[in-house]
């Protein structure tokens, strides 16, 4: 595709239920990136996938959140028992190198927890 | 730890003037610096970039000036259009290995017709 797609694009749950946001990264690139806005707040990191090398998870916030990148392409983010706070907007971003390059953003998952 | 710091939550210019938004960071092993524009409901999108070897980075409209010495740096927007309004956010990363990059909270700039 000619950009990195994310599905859904919103997500209603329930407070205690688990839920699965997926990213296709554009071909090629071989970094990958979760960030989450919430309201008011500015990108926080989550985690970042590179080629085999593995993931820097240090930005989960706890361990019901988790994700992971199969055949160095397609991702999933999957929060678990959510709580309303986990309430945001889940973007996910790619490169083609780490680090330095310009970052290729999705145009996220809306996640509401009731 | 905010590491990327954008202390202006928000910003109104009128139209043909010039919007400047400013970013401050804290690490100094960043060298590498980006600005990127979000409109609602859609992801960021790459605006500009500076590598910390440079002072001055000029696209069209767009220029980001970089202080090293006080870790500070500018966006300027000149002249600014009602399509710029959008909320602005600066990152910066450090090169030489993996570093992710770190945002700042983002500024809302609102041009005024």
């Amino acid at each position: 595709g000619a950009g990195v797609s994310q599905s859904p694009s919103n997500k209603v749950t329930e407070k205690g239920k688990d839920v699965e946001l997926r990213c296709d990264p554009i071909s090629g690139h071989t970094a990958l990136y979760w960030y989450r806005q919430s309201l008011g707040q500015g990108l926080e990191f989550l985690i970042y996938f590179q080629g085999n090398s593995a993931p820097d998870k240090s930005g989960l916030p706890s361990d019901r959140f988790s994700a992971e990148r199969t055949g160095g392409s397609v991702s999933t983010l999957t929060i678990q028992r959510t709580q309303q706070e986990d309430s945001a907007v889940y973007l996910c971003a790619s490169s083609l190198v780490e680090g330095v390059e310009k970052l290729f953003f999705g145009s996220g998952t809306q996640l509401s927890v009731l | 730890d905010q590491q990327v710091k954008q202390n202006s939550p928000s910003l109104s210019v009128q139209e043909g003037r010039i919007s400047i938004l400013n970013c401050d960071y804290t690490n100094s092993m960043f060298d590498y610096f980006l600005w990127y524009k979000k409109y609602p409901a859609e992801g960021p999108t790459f605006l500009i970039s500076i590598s910390s070897i440079k002072d001055k980075n000029e696209d069209g409209r767009f220029t980001v000036f970089l202080n090293k010495s006080a870790k500070h740096l500018s966006l300027h927007i000149v002249p600014s259009q009602p399509g710029d309004s959008a909320v602005y956010f600066c990152a910066a990363s450090a090169s030489g290995g993996y570093q992710k990059v770190t945002f700042g909270t983002g500024t809302k700039l609102q041009v005024i017709p």
